[in-house]
């Protein structure tokens, strides 16, 4: 199986702020690999797909890099909105697989 | 709108048995590859099962739940279906019910995800 390794657990940042989210493969997932939000009390949504490919609708200050087994989720500028919880998941393969979550908080 | 609805969560004993429902709107439910991801509370993602396109054949399952759990859709109906059987304690968790981005085999990234209907299994 593909284990999936996100880091930070948490993180705190002001609005306006870069965040940078990172998610490591425990093998070559290519690009194989997305990213969603899941905001409190909520049911999660697609980000990014293809690692760095937006999905339609979410904002530009979203954006994704990475390939073969380390990616990031980066968030230009922090707004009170993207107070969440994120999450990797590898696509390449079955079991799919997600990573533990990164919950972005608002200083 | 492509909209997903889940239903069937319930409090149920340790080895009992619950179906949990999924009903598509929107889309044709079997032209997509459907898959079940839960969430037990306070925790992450945990991929459960998939079942291939109506094209396919194919069933996945995550270890925790082979054997117990069955994937499977009625495509005159456009729904879903989670036949579990012999629940742990540890099943206990929010299901979503999800279908691929696109109609595609390999897309294996979910959008959108339904709102989830919650499984306790207690005594």
């Amino acid at each position: 199986d593909i284990q999936m390794t996100q880091s930070p657990s948490s993180v705190s940042a002001s609005v306006g702020d870069r965040v940078t989210i990172t998610c490591r493969a425990s093998q070559d997932i290519s690009s194989s690999l997305a990213w969603y939000q899941q905001r409190p009390g909520k049911a999660p949504h697609l980000l990014m797909y293809s690692a760095s490919s937006l999905q339609g609708g979410v904002p530009s200050r979203f954006s994704g890099s990475g390939s073969g087994t380390d990616f990031t989720l980066t968030i230009t500028s922090l707004q009170p909105e993207d107070l969440a919880t994120y999450y990797c998941q590898q696509t390449s393969s079955f079991p799919l697989t997600f990573g533990g979550g990164t919950k972005v908080e608002i200083k | 709108e492509v909209q997903l609805f889940e239903s069937g969560g319930d409090l149920v004993q340790p080895g009992g048995s619950v179906r949990l429902s999924c009903e598509a709107y929107g889309f044709t439910l079997n032209n997509f590859a459907m898959t079940w991801v839960r969430q037990a509370p306070g925790k992450g993602l945990e991929w459960v099962a998939t079942i291939d396109s109506s094209g396919g054949s194919g069933t996945h399952y995550a270890d925790s739940v082979k054997g117990r759990f069955t994937i499977s859709r009625d495509g005159s109906k456009n729904m879903l279906y989670l036949y579990m059987n012999s629940l742990r304690v540890d099943d206990t968790a929010v299901y979503y019910c999800v279908r691929p981005r696109i109609s595609n085999p390999h897309t294996r990234c979910f959008a959108p995800w339904g709102q989830g209907t919650l499984v306790i299994v207690s005594s």
